[in-house]
C-alpha cells in the first residue's frame, strides 16, 4: 500500500495567507522529514521531524508519531514559499528515504 | 562548505553516446544516493554508496553505472540511453547511512533524443 500520503496535492494562496500540510505515513516507515524542491528543481531539505514540533521562521511541523501523521505549516506565505513539498520517510529493514507524491503550492503576489 | 555540486547542469545526448554525471561534496558525509526524478513526480532511489562502497542498487539498468572514487566524489557513467531515461538526476549526502540529514544538489536535467 501507499506508505507516504500527502493532502493535498495542489495549493494555490494568496500572499500572506497561512497553510497546513499534510502528510500520513504507514507503520513501515518512519524518520519523517520535510523538503521543499524550487522550481528550479533544487530541494532543500526543512525539517528533520520523527516526532513532537519544530519552527524554523515562518515554518514549523509537528509529527504526531502515534497517529502516524505530519503536519507542516507555512505562515505569512510569500512567492518564494512556491514550489512542491515532500514528505518523506525512511522505510524501516532498508534505510531507504521514500518520498510521498508532494504538494504543489503556488504562491500568488 | 555546506553543499553538494552536481555538474552539468543540463545534458542533452544520443541514444549512442558515452557520457557522466558528476557530484561533489566537502562536507565529510560518508552516504552519496542518486536519485531519478520524472516530471512531475517524487524522487526515486537508484543507488546508494556508503563509505564509498555500494550498498543498495535498486535494480537500476546497467546503462547506468555509478562510481565512487572516493569519499568527496560520486559519478554516474551513462551509455546507451534511451529517451525514456530523460529525467532530473539529483545526487544526496548524508553523514552516514544515518536516515537524516539529506544535502541534496541542484540536478542534472538530462535529455535523451
Amino acid at each position: 500500500g501507499i506508505q507516504v500520503e500527502q493532502s493535498p496535492p495542489d495549493l494555490i494562496l494568496q500572499e500572506g495567507a497561512n497553510s497546513t500540510l499534510r502528510c500520513n505515513f504507514s507503520d513501515s516507515v518512519n524518520n519523517l522529514q520535510w523538503f521543499h524542491q524550487n522550481p528550479w528543481g533544487q530541494l532543500i531539505n526543512l525539517f528533520y521531524i520523527p516526532s513532537g514540533t519544530k519552527q524554523n521562521g515562518r515554518l514549523s511541523a509537528t509529527t504526531v508519531a502515534t497517529e502516524r501523521y505530519s503536519l507542516l505549516y507555512i505562515s505569512s506565505s510569500q512567492t518564494t514559499d512556491s514550489g512542491v513539498y515532500f514528505c518523506a520517510g525512511i522505510r524501516f529493514n532498508t534505510g531507504k528515504l521514500i518520498f510521498g507524491q508532494g504538494t504543489t503550492l503556488q504562491v500568488k503576489p | 562548505d555546506t553543499e553538494v555540486t552536481q555538474t552539468p547542469k543540463h545534458l542533452v545526448m544520443g541514444m549512442t553516446n558515452k557520457k557522466s554525471l558528476k557530484c561533489e561534496q566537502h562536507m565529510g558525509h560518508r552516504a552519496m544516493y542518486w536519485y531519478k526524478q520524472k516530471a512531475k513526480k517524487p524522487p526515486e532511489l537508484m543507488f546508494v554508496y556508503s563509505y564509498e562502497k555500494l550498498s543498495i542498487n535498486e535494480s537500476v539498468p546497467s546503462r547506468f553505472s555509478p562510481e565512487c572514487p572516493n569519499s568527496s566524489l560520486l559519478n554516474l557513467h551513462l551509455h546507451a540511453l534511451q529517451p525514456e531515461d530523460s529525467a532530473l538526476y539529483l545526487c544526496a549526502s548524508t553523514p552516514g547511512q544515518l536516515n537524516y540529514g539529506y544535502t541534496f544538489g541542484s540536478g542534472t536535467r538530462l535529455t535523451v533524443v
